[in-house]
């Protein structure tokens, strides 16, 4: 168990539609890492957050977008879905060192 | 910038046979480096990091990686590899950027092992 929670494990969806991506970081862990996997592409750096703030922006999409929260959950929010958008979604925390990533959202647009 | 370039996305070797992933780096400022692995529909874990301690750092399972600056190298090794191995394993660079440190993933090698 890493310590970081992502809600939901599974979602299934149709084209169009909106979701939204929960993480709970580890305690005490002030940044927050969003990271896309899918088969075609690999593993995608999305955003990084730091106590609340961007802290550097990969390769997100204008339809997605995020936020940390002053309790410093993450969502990630994904709009206007394609298909190309299934994928799994990990999020990611760290202190000084490593990186620990959650067990992932994978999400199914259909 | 920095860049991680995982040489071989597929490895197959045998049972009982030595492992030998490769991974090189690339890093204007010195780098923590670090290998994770993926077991199939389950999140990224740690195997092992370098963090400008000792050169040879030793993980879970049985792995180890020896950086080289000279090289610019961190290949990931096991003695005999097991079934149990078989699954993705990723080199990661993180180096400050910018006031932050910046974390860059390796495309990722698809370990597979043969009984």
């Amino acid at each position: 168990d890493s310590g970081v929670t992502q809600t939901p494990k599974h979602l299934i969806t149709a084209t169009g539609q909106r979701v939204t991506l929960r993480c709970s970081p580890r305690s005490g862990d002030l940044s927050v890492y969003w990271y896309q996997q899918s088969l075609d592409q690999g593993l995608q750096f999305l955003i990084q957050y730091y106590n609340g703030e961007e802290r550097a922006k990969g390769n997100i999409l204008e339809r997605f977008s995020a936020q940390q929260f002053p309790d410093l959950h993450s969502e990630l929010n994904l709009s206007s879905l394609e298909l190309g958008d299934s994928a799994l979604y990990f999020c990611a925390s760290k202190d000084t060192g490593e990186l620990f990533f959650g067990e992932g959202s994978r999400l199914t647009v259909l | 910038a920095q860049s991680v370039t995982q040489l071989g996305s597929h490895v197959s070797v045998s049972e009982g046979a030595l492992v030998l992933l490769r991974c090189n780096y690339s890093s204007s400022v010195p780098p923590y480096l670090f290998w994770y692995v993926q077991y199939p529909n389950q999140g990224l874990q740690l195997l092992l990091k370098y963090t400008s301690a000792a050169t040879l750092v030793k993980g879970i399972n049985g792995f180890e990686a020896e950086f080289k600056k000279s090289e610019t190298s961190f290949h990931l090794t096991k003695p005999s590899a097991h079934m149990s191995d078989a699954a993705e394993y990723f080199c990661a660079v993180s180096a400050l950027s910018g006031g932050y440190q910046k974390v860059t993933f390796g495309i990722g090698t698809k370990l597979q092992v043969i009984p």
